[in-house]
């Protein structure tokens, strides 16, 4: 398998509080972008991070990135509920990199904030 | 339709039993995409198509798996003589452009094979 690395793979906090989830990979990269499934239902685009960028807002969310560790961090803030879901980061490129955005994935965070 | 659609939403197949898993993705999505997600596990890439042209099918475990695009807009992914390892979910996802990062999922096909 291919798929980077995150952690950790389960998290439980209580509303208000923040989450954090971590992810790995193994290659160089051109983007890495944060996904949200609900139980069942299909993958959900939350926040996208260039190579040459190191930090990206959007409404509760921050992510960082940091190429030289080959790392990224999802962070939210003020959990809901509602927040509850699995994570999963996915980068595109690398040294065999292809030009229309093939993505690899982690194998996901289980979010599950209580209210 | 506006989103990604994704039929049967629920397959059950007997061992051995040939399936095909459709896809309808956003009108004007040039790229399409498959990606197998096991169990408690990330999506895996399976093959992509601009267009009706499939440029990469190297995530195809076997040659028992099949993907076709034939007019540019639809896509089905078919599983000839289904094995238990099969047994997954079976997502699509399409974007706009050939190159613009975000991807767009359908909810996915469950495969059960027993």
């Amino acid at each position: 398998s291919q798929q980077g690395e995150e952690d950790p793979q389960a998290l439980s906090i209580q509303e208000g509080e923040n989450a954090t989830m971590n992810c790995s990979y193994k290659t160089s990269i051109n983007n890495l972008q944060w996904y949200r499934q609900n139980s069942g239902r299909g993958l959900v685009h939350l926040i996208l991070i260039r190579s040459n960028e190191r930090e990206k807002h959007s409404g509760r969310l921050r992510v960082t990135l940091d190429t030289s560790k080959k790392s990224s961090s999802l962070l939210i803030t003020a959990s809901r509920a509602a927040d509850t879901a699995s994570y999963f980061c996915a980068y595109a490129g690398g040294a065999g990199g292809t030009s229309y955005g093939k993505l690899t994935f982690g194998q996901g965070t289980i979010l599950t904030v209580h209210p | 339709g506006a989103g990604v659609s994704q039929s049967p939403r629920y397959k059950v197949a007997k061992r051995g039993q040939d399936v095909a898993l459709r896809c309808d993705p956003i009108s004007g999505h040039v790229s399409l995409f498959w990606y197998q997600q096991a169990l408690g596990q990330g999506p895996e890439f399976l093959t992509y198509f601009q267009n009706e042209a499939q440029l990469d099918k190297s995530g195809l475990p076997s040659d028992r798996f099949f993907a076709e695009r034939p007019e540019g807009s639809v896509s089905t992914l078919k599983i000839q003589r289904t094995q238990q390892e099969d047994s997954a979910v079976y997502l699509c996802a399409s974007s706009f452009r050939v190159w613009t990062g975000e991807l767009f999922f359908g909810e996915g096909s469950r495969l059960t094979v027993l």
